[in-house]
């Protein structure tokens, strides 16, 4: 089955780089998402992939994904307190129509 | 565009009680919609999968006689949890998505419904 996983923390100062990773075991994904949650919330889309693609840069948002390695990371440029929140990847199984959620990375974004 | 609401927000029931949480599509018309369940500090697990006028599909270990899964209109679905029991209470957010609405397959999220069951 599918898998999706994350590291669940990451702190960073304001006006930094922040680079959150994901990886995922199904080949067969044909987009993968960054989704952000903030607390009590539901999930706002931040950006897509495809993945036919390396890179996509929207922003201050960029995705780099490694197919070869079922590698994906978000950074986020220049980041602020306000993007303090969890931020999930997923991938979406065209042939389930499903997403698969990672288990979401904990972004805290300190003055 | 591409709204999606959730109602309640949150409800508080006792044990043994059964609670209907709605979600619904305001600007646009869900093919499908997704269910899913969220405990804290957890991922999103989908429960089931619905599409308008046909019985819901549900994930492994997901008793439907539990989570009942209606979509009755393409604006509508709805969850009752059945007998809820502490063991029910969570966040559970409902998803839709739209045919056409993007080449990326997006699904819409609602806010989510927190329940808790004293």
């Amino acid at each position: 089955g599918e898998d999706v996983e994350q590291s669940l923390f990451l702190s960073v100062r304001e006006g930094d780089s922040s680079v959150i990773n994901c990886t995922y075991t199904d080949s067969s994904s044909t987009y993968l998402y960054w989704y952000k949650q903030e607390p009590g919330a539901g999930l706002q889309l931040l950006t897509y992939i495809f993945s036919n693609m390396d890179m996509k840069q929207d922003q201050r948002l960029t995705v780099l994904l490694n197919k070869k390695d079922k590698h994906l990371s978000l950074r986020i440029a220049d980041t602020q307190t306000g993007d303090s929140a969890i931020y999930f990847c997923a991938e979406m199984n065209t042939g389930f129509q499903k997403l698969v959620f990672g288990t979401g990375t904990r972004l805290l974004v300190s003055p | 565009g591409a709204v999606v609401s959730q109602h309640p927000s949150w409800v508080i029931c006792k044990s043994g009680t059964s609670v209907k949480i709605e979600c619904r599509s305001l600007d646009f018309q869900a093919t499908t919609m997704f269910w899913y369940r969220q405990f804290p500090k957890q991922s999103l697990m989908l429960m089931a999968t619905s599409n308008e006028g046909s019985k819901a599909t549900y994930e492994q270990g997901v008793e439907k006689d539990k989570f009942l899964i209606n979509h009755a209109s393409l604006t509508l679905s709805t969850l009752t949890v059945t007998s809820a029991h502490p063991e029910d209470s969570s966040f559970y957010i409902c998803s839709a998505e739209g045919t056409g609405l993007t080449i990326y397959n997006e699904q819409f999220f609602g806010p989510g419904t927190r329940l808790t069951v004293l």
